[in-house]
């Protein structure tokens, strides 16, 4: 099946510690993002990458870092910079016809 | 960058009702619409999109919506709600800058009352 992995489903992060979240899509899509959801404000758009090797910062890049070595890998680290992480982070994907693909979310808390 | 509003962030529509969301963009050019579910704790599924041709939308679990250009709104409606309707509703719209970037409303929570 076709589809956008991601792991893990919950995760727990100490103050101060840095953590990757992961994600992983079979769907040959060239175009993947990275978004936080918070209650009542919608996603917003922390990296974008268009190709492999390349990325993009989005309207809420900062205290996070991505890389994308690899066409079927956007994986996001949540450093310590990050002052309020505690969200649910959502992994998505695009190819040609605009349309946006979504895995299935990761909550992260901060303890 | 695109503007997408979304009024009412909790909608209560009665079970059997009409389902009516709203959402209005700022876009100056015609642009492609989606109209996102998400159930708790999951990722966004597709109800629907918009790119071009006719401007009613048919999508899944019999939802559907109207592109008008004029009132540069892509407004979601259902004739008759049901219980599984009960979820957070998003608009979106592509970006100008063709960035295959999406701009995403704020969401309704849809409450559907037995």
């Amino acid at each position: 099946d076709g589809g956008i992995t991601q792991s893990p489903k919950y995760l727990f992060r100490k103050e101060g510690q840095n953590v990757t979240l992961s994600c992983e899509q079979n769907l040959n899509h060239d175009a993947m993002y990275w978004y936080r959801q918070d209650p009542g404000q919608g996603l917003r758009l922390i990296y974008y990458s268009q190709i492999v090797n390349d990325f993009q910062k989005g309207d809420i890049a900062e205290g996070y870092s991505v890389s994308r070595e690899k066409k079927e890998s956007f994986p996001l680290t949540v450093t310590s910079a990050q002052k309020n992480p505690t969200a649910f982070y959502l992994c998505a994907s695009s190819g040609m016809a605009q349309e946006q693909f979504f895995g299935p979310g990761t909550r992260l808390t901060v303890l | 960058a695109q503007s997408v509003t979304q009024l009412g962030s909790h909608v209560s529509v009665s079970e059997g009702a009409l389902v009516l969301l709203r959402c209005n963009y700022s876009s100056s050019v015609p642009p492609y619409l989606f109209w996102y579910v998400q159930y708790p704790n999951q990722g966004l599924q597709l109800l629907l999109k918009y790119t071009t041709g006719a401007t009613l939308v048919k999508g899944i679990n019999g939802f559907e919506a109207e592109f008008k250009k004029s009132e540069t709104s892509f407004h979601l409606t259902k004739p008759s709600a049901h219980m599984s309707d009960a979820a957070e509703y998003f608009c979106a719209v592509s970006e100008e800058d063709g960035n295959n970037r999406l701009a995403f409303g704020k969401g309704n929570q849809v409450v559907v009352i037995p």
